[in-house]
């Protein structure tokens, strides 16, 4: 088992540009979430998603940042264009509602770090 | 409103000594309350939830919900324990808020 994968691992990029990361949850996994995590700070919810339906969205900036779950599966979140404040690691995770003991109880990715020039 | 306070950045001990990273919560409700931890270069992950009331590598942790805390303990450090911990609180959305987070370091 692979865990949460999440590609790329690493982007730099100048200000004004788009950028997508990637996320493909545990098998089996209905819920993902995408957090982001500044420096010096714990992660904070950006989006999750019940199957491919977003139910909570409340703290994605929409203005800048869009999220998609096709299929129920993989994930990828956009921000176009990126701004210097946007620099941080964006971590996805999944979890199973189907289990006692996987509610609530996340697995984390290893987070694409974003360096904006 | 909903909120997880760490009020420890930093805590360092030696090796043997007794650990408490404490964890104060804000939130109306009944709370569901865990800890997860991430090693040096590896992924965040559970240490431990309330509700399972078990103890992770020596590692236990009880709700309060008089002083509004679920501290985390262990009497006796592991230089192995070094990493980074961080308090989360599960709302009535199923949104799970962190807290900054605590660095120990545990020296040898």
């Amino acid at each position: 088992e692979a865990g949460v994968v999440q590609s790329p691992r690493y982007k730099i990029i100048e200000k004004k540009q788009p950028v997508a990361f990637w996320c493909n949850p545990i098998s089996g996994h209905n819920t993902l979430y995408w957090y982001l995590q500044n420096l010096g700070q714990g992660p904070e919810l950006l989006i999750r998603y019940e199957n491919e339906e977003a139910v909570d969205d409340s703290q994605l900036p929409k203005d800048r940042f869009s999220a998609e779950r096709l299929k129920g599966v993989d994930s990828t979140l956009k921000i176009q264009p990126a701004e210097l404040g946007d620099s941080a690691v964006y971590l996805c995770a999944s979890s199973s509602s189907f289990t006692d003991s996987g509610a609530n109880v996340l697995t984390f990715g290893a987070g694409s770090r974003l360096t904006v020039l | 409103a909903q909120r997880v306070t760490q009020p420890e950045k930093l805590l360092s001990v030696f090796k043997g000594a007794p650990v408490e990273l404490k964890c104060n919560y804000s939130y109306s409700g009944s709370p569901e309350l865990f800890w997860y931890v991430q090693y040096s270069r590896q992924r965040l992950q559970l240490l431990l939830r309330h509700i399972s009331r078990e103890s992770i590598k020596g590692f236990t942790a009880d709700l309060n919900k008089g002083e509004t805390s679920f501290h985390l303990k262990k009497p006796f450090a592991q230089e192995e324990d070094s990493a980074m911990y961080y308090c989360a609180l599960k709302d009535n959305t199923d949104k799970l808020i962190f807290g900054t987070g605590t660095r120990l370091q545990v020296f040898p």
